[in-house]
């Protein structure tokens, strides 16, 4: 079936060190995929997204490129933040009208100043 | 902007309880979902309905139902609270695909915890 899997965390960085969160997924066709961040206390808000392979999706600074040939849609980021500590979730649609997400477990992200 | 409103941040309830969690969402989506959130499981989808009246289980229903009589407004019912149904249930709404995928937008969580 379909599915996500992301690195276990916390992962704790130093302010402006980079950041990877690797995330793989298992589905069949061709879904999209998704970063979502929750910041303490919220819900969660649309990180980014690529709908196709080789797409890349970039916004505040962060990035992933959609993988095919790997499954894989790594989140990445030259210089965190203390403003980035939150927990990001990988997932996929796998398509159809309802518009459907798979998450992955998510992974909490803490940056020390 | 898309706001999706949830009517209790904080919730405390006895087992055996009759519990109404409430959702809303002001930018007239087809699609409604509410969600479980649990630390090392990430989302777990209970229910999600894809128009007024219409609802479809997700992957975790057992004890919970949920009512649709507006669009706007999508309701999870928990008929007898238990003590393992305490957890963090988040709603999010988007519009209907067709050939384009939306985001979800998602409201602030409710915390329930059943005593």
């Amino acid at each position: 079936g379909n599915s996500v899997t992301q690195m276990e965390g916390p992962v704790t960085l130093s302010e402006e060190a980079f950041l990877t969160i690797n995330c793989t997924y298992t589905a069949t066709g061709y879904p999209s995929l998704f970063w979502y961040v929750q910041y303490p206390g919220e819900g969660l808000q649309l990180l980014l997204k690529a709908t196709k392979a080789d797409d890349k999706g970039s916004n505040k600074g962060f990035e992933a490129t959609y993988r095919k040939e790997t499954t894989s849609f790594h989140l990445e980021k030259g210089s965190v933040q203390v403003s980035d500590s939150a927990v990001y979730f990988c997932a996929l649609n796998y398509g159809g009208a309802t518009n459907k997400l798979i998450f992955g477990t998510g992974t909490l992200l803490a940056v020390q100043p | 902007d898309v706001k999706v409103t949830q009517s209790s941040r904080y919730l405390v309830k006895r087992t055996g309880e009759k519990v109404f969690l409430e959702c809303v969402q002001d930018m007239d989506h087809e699609n409604m979902f509410w969600y479980r959130q649990d630390p090392g499981l990430g989302l777990r989808l209970i229910y999600f309905s894809y128009d007024v009246k219409m609802k479809e289980k997700g992957d975790i229903p057992e004890g919970y139902s949920v009512s649709r009589e507006k669009k706007e407004r999508f309701s999870l019912i928990l008929e007898s609270a238990s003590t393992n149904q305490t957890s963090m249930y988040l709603c999010a709404s988007s519009p209907f695909s067709g050939r384009a995928v939306h985001e979800q937008f998602f409201g602030p969580g409710t915390r329930l915890t059943v005593l």
